[in-house]
């Protein structure tokens, strides 16, 4: 079965700073691969999406890559400010015919942004 | 901007009672999801419905779980009877015609 590991251990970083998350994956590659923002107590929240076939995606202080060969995404925050203190997933969509997509999420990284 | 709704937020519950949770996903969404999530893990799939129908439902415990959405609209569902184990948070998600799942803001469930 597909497993998806992501930092183990929760990330801390100061104002300012770039945050760097990193998705591994075994396996199979997905269609796509997404990145979801969870705050406590909270569902997640979509940030980002990346195609299988592209190698880089920028939202404003965002960015993801791909890479299929390694099987693996990094996510990172520029400018990181404390609200962007959370705990993100990364995510795997597999197209299923007649089923529409199956996600199956990395376990999160909790990452601290300090002032 | 349209959200999923789920009641209650919070259910507390003895073992080997029965619990049910409600979700109505963002109009016009045809798949539904329900996802349980335990502490530091990600959410881990449950069921998932096309508008009415079934379509996954291989993680689901179907000797205590059950899931329904009979108009294809919003859903329910059940645990009976509840264990200590099942304590965890329970996420309703929707999707339309693209890629983004909605996610609702879950039922946190603690059996005692």
């Amino acid at each position: 079965s597909q497993k998806i590991e992501q930092n183990s251990e929760a990330l801390n970083i100061q104002e300012g700073k770039t945050a760097t998350l990193t998705c591994n994956y075994t396996n199979y590659s997905p269609a796509y691969l997404q990145w979801y923002r969870q705050d406590p107590g909270r569902g997640p929240v979509f940030l980002l999406l990346i195609r299988e076939n592209e190698k880089e995606k920028r939202k404003e202080r965002l960015k993801v890559t791909f890479d299929t060969t390694l099987k693996q995404s990094l996510f990172h925050i520029t400018a990181s400010q404390p609200a962007d203190s959370a705990t993100y997933l990364c995510a795997l969509l597999y197209l299923i015919y007649n089923q529409g997509g199956k996600l199956i999420f990395g376990q999160g990284t909790e990452l601290s942004v300090k002032p | 901007e349209a959200e999923v709704a789920q009641s209650p937020r919070y259910k507390i519950t003895e073992k080997s009672q029965a619990v049910a949770f409600w979700c109505d996903p963002i109009s016009g969404h045809a798949t539904l999801y329900w996802y349980r999530q335990i502490l530091g893990q990600g959410p881990e799939l449950l069921v998932q419905f096309q508008d009415e129908s079934v379509v996954d439902d291989s993680q689901l415990p179907k000797d205590r779980f059950s899931a329904e959405r009979l108009k294809g609209v919003d859903s329910t569902l059940k645990i009976q009877p509840a264990e200590l184990g099942d304590s965890a948070m329970y996420l309703c998600a929707s999707s339309g015609q693209g890629r983004v799942q909605f996610f609702g803001p879950g039922t946190r469930l603690t059996v005692l």
